[in-house]
């Protein structure tokens, strides 16, 4: 059965980094895209950023462009978020979803537990 | 980018159908047959419920239905059950390669 599992969260201070890892099972992986999408507390839900499935062509969002990088390893079968330059309104769940195989959509019906990441002093 | 618009709350009693509506632009909604709709529980992972405005995935019950028209895209629940108490979530392709979520529904059961 499909599994994504989001690891590496926790508390940080302002500025500065952490990587996120989404270990993917139960599918083709290099076959799909893959976005992450996060969740502040008591908000709603903001898309973050997708990597196509062959890895050449990386979007993001406006509010972590030029802060955060998206990648991904296809032989190891995850999905990474280079966080970097940490604002307290980064605080948020973060979960990784997969898109879709054949064109470029909305993230689909598999999605990770989330990973909790706290920016705070 | 904004988020698409999304009505704050709704709610409705059991056995009654209610409609959320998710208005977006040319750019995003309109522009594009890949909206999707998804159902959140507290403290849980968003669930896929309509994609592509109206497809089903396996597993979903057939009392939840999607359109678009124009710029709006609407999620429909008919015979509204306890367990549909939750957030819904529109979202689509935006002509930037990127993905918009609307601000989120909270259904309430009374």
């Amino acid at each position: 059965q499909v599994q994504l599992v989001e690891s590496g969260g926790g508390v940080v201070q302002p500025g500065r980094s952490l990587r996120l890892s989404c270990a993917a099972s139960g599918f083709t992986y290099s076959s799909y895209d893959m976005h992450w999408v996060r969740q502040a507390p008591g908000k709603g839900l903001e898309w973050v950023a997708v990597m196509w499935y062959d890895g050449s062509n990386k979007y993001y969002a406006d509010s972590v462009k030029g802060r955060f990088i998206i990648s991904r390893d296809n032989s190891r079968n995850t999905l990474y978020l280079q966080m970097n330059s940490l604002r307290a309104e980064d605080t948020a769940v973060y979960y990784c979803a997969r898109g879709r195989a054949s064109t470029f959509g909305p993230p689909g019906g598999y999605w990770g537990q989330g990973t909790r990441v706290t920016v705070s002093s | 980018q904004s988020a698409l618009t999304q009505s704050a709350s709704v709610s409705g009693s059991p056995g009654q159908s209610i409609t959320i509506s998710c208005t977006g632009t040319s750019s995003d909604v309109g522009g594009y047959d890949y909206v999707s709709w998804y159902q959140q529980h507290p403290g849980k992972a968003p669930k896929l419920m309509i994609f592509d405005v109206t497809y089903r995935p396996s597993g979903v019950s057939n009392r939840f239905s999607g359109s678009k028209s124009d710029n709006t895209a609407s999620l429909t629940i008919s015979g509204l059950q306890a367990e549909d108490e939750a957030d819904y979530y529109c979202s689509s392709n935006t002509n930037s390669s990127t993905v918009i979520f609307g601000g989120g529904t909270k259904l309430t059961v009374l």
